[in-house]
């Protein structure tokens, strides 16, 4: 199975300021077709997982401009400009490349 | 719009056999996989396996293979996750999602089983 590996673990952000979340892969993750797949989800506590980004850098339907995601290969970043409260929860990177897909460990981040 | 509804929580005895499900509705049922995913007690994601209800077309993570089975009905629009014989340590939050090959893009709101003697 791939490996993806999340750094940090946690975070504490004061609203309004920046944050990142960096996610390898112990494979790359682009595909043959072009494209690469990988994925970002938040999961808001208590509530399900829900998708940010799909393939790198693609903002899902309704998810705010401050949501930006970069990166190739087997090297990933997914970074908010301004981070508000309601972003609080645990961040998960996701690969689609092989089955079975995999996750992150995950990032808490939270709000001082 | 797209919703994934499931079954609500269970709670089962060791040993005991358990089916949770998936309704689909606001899409083609059939022309999306589904996929099963577990998060046990303060834990992160893991793929189970996913479906396609068009043609049943199952596929198994290796951790999971033999130890669930993975089914649906198109006549319902239900995806269904079941165990034959439960154990304590299958105790977790269970999410169906819609993928959008290959990733989930819709996911139900979870089912909570509960294993214990």
């Amino acid at each position: 199975d791939i490996v993806m590996t999340q750094t940090p673990l946690s975070l504490s952000v004061t609203p309004g300021q920046p944050a990142s979340i960096s996610c390898k892969s112990s494979q790359s993750l682009l595909h043959s077709d072009g494209k690469t797949y990988l994925y970002w989800y938040l999961q808001k506590p208590g509530q399900s997982p829900q998708l940010l980004i799909y393939e790198v850098s693609s903002r899902f339907s309704g998810v705010p401009d401050r949501f930006s995601g970069s990166g190739s290969g087997t090297d990933f970043t997914l970074k908010i400009s301004r981070v508000e409260a309601e972003d609080v929860g645990v961040y998960y990177c996701m690969q689609g490349i092989h089955l079975p897909p995999t996750f992150g460990q995950g990032t808490k981040l939270e709000i001082k | 719009e797209v919703q994934l509804v499931q079954s609500g929580a269970e709670v089962k005895k060791p040993g005991e056999s358990l089916k949770i499900s998936c309704k689909g509705s606001g899409y083609s049922f059939t022309s999306y996989w589904i996929g099963w995913v577990r998060q046990m007690p303060g834990k992160g994601l893991e793929w189970m396996g996913i479906i396609y209800p068009g043609d049943s077309d199952t596929r198994y993570s290796p951790s999971f293979q033999g130890q669930v089975t993975i089914s649906a009905d198109k006549s319902i629009s239900t995806a269904y996750l079941q165990w034959s014989s439960l154990k304590a340590s299958d105790t977790a939050m269970y999410y169906c999602a819609r993928l959008e090959y290959p990733a989930p893009d819709y996911w139900g709101q979870g089912t909570l089983v509960t294993v214990s003697s």
